[in-house]
């Protein structure tokens, strides 16, 4: 079946060093990726999505290629800052009429 | 512009008693809905999902029920509340398949 998975729980870094969270997925269908964050007692936001291969995406500082080679989207960013720190949620959504799948999420910490 | 909202935004229950939270979405019609469960910090776990009036589709029960009423109203309950249904409880809709989600402001659910 369809799934996604996000092998880190906990990501610490300093202000200012680049971070780079997995995502990979398996579906048999033509995926659309999505990142999501979610901020303490908020709700999760669209970060990034994409559903070209090795096409890069940006918003907000962060960046995400789709590799459908390797089933992957990683989430970057090359400086990050204090406000950072969040859940971050990858979701697949295959292009099959079946409901959204997400990762188990990874929540980044950034230290000053 | 469409928005969502949910309700209540938080209630305290006892356990063994019923529960009934509402999502609302407007200037939308005909979307995708979907329930989520997420203990503090942690997992986004999928409940239910419709794609239409009347049909609601299980992802992953856990004693609970969701129904759609209206287009616009999608309805997540239980007759008897078990301490395990403490967390954040988010509703979320989509235009279709394969399109982001939007996720409205949730509600936290304690459960004594």
């Amino acid at each position: 079946g369809d799934s996604v998975t996000q092998t880190e729980g906990l990501v610490t870094l300093t202000k200012g060093l680049p971070v780079m969270l997995n995502c990979t997925y398996q579906t048999t269908y033509s995926p659309f990726l999505f990142w999501y964050v979610q901020h303490l007692n908020e709700a999760p936001k669209l970060l990034l999505k994409s559903s070209t291969d090795n096409k890069r995406t940006e918003h907000q500082g962060f960046y995400a290629t789709l590799h459908k080679s390797s089933s992957s989207f990683h989430l970057q960013k090359s400086s990050v800052q204090l406000s950072d720190s969040a859940l971050y949620f990858c979701a697949l959504s295959p292009n099959n009429n079946n409901a959204p799948r997400f990762g188990a999420g990874t929540k980044l910490s950034v230290k000053p | 512009a469409q928005t969502i909202h949910q309700w209540p935004v938080a209630e305290i229950k006892a356990v063994g008693s019923p529960l009934s939270l509402g999502c609302t979405i407007k200037g939308k019609s005909s979307p995708n809905l979907y329930w989520y469960w997420q203990a503090t910090g942690g997992t986004l776990q999928q409940l239910f999902y419709s794609i239409t009036v009347g049909q609601v589709e299980s992802v992953v029960q856990l004693n609970l029920s969701a129904s759609r009423p209206k287009d616009d109203q999608f309805i997540l309950s239980t007759e008897k509340l078990l301490l395990s249904h403490s967390g954040f409880y988010l509703c979320a809709w989509s235009l279709d398949w394969g399109d982001e989600q939007y996720f409205g402001p949730g509600t936290r659910l304690t459960v004594l």
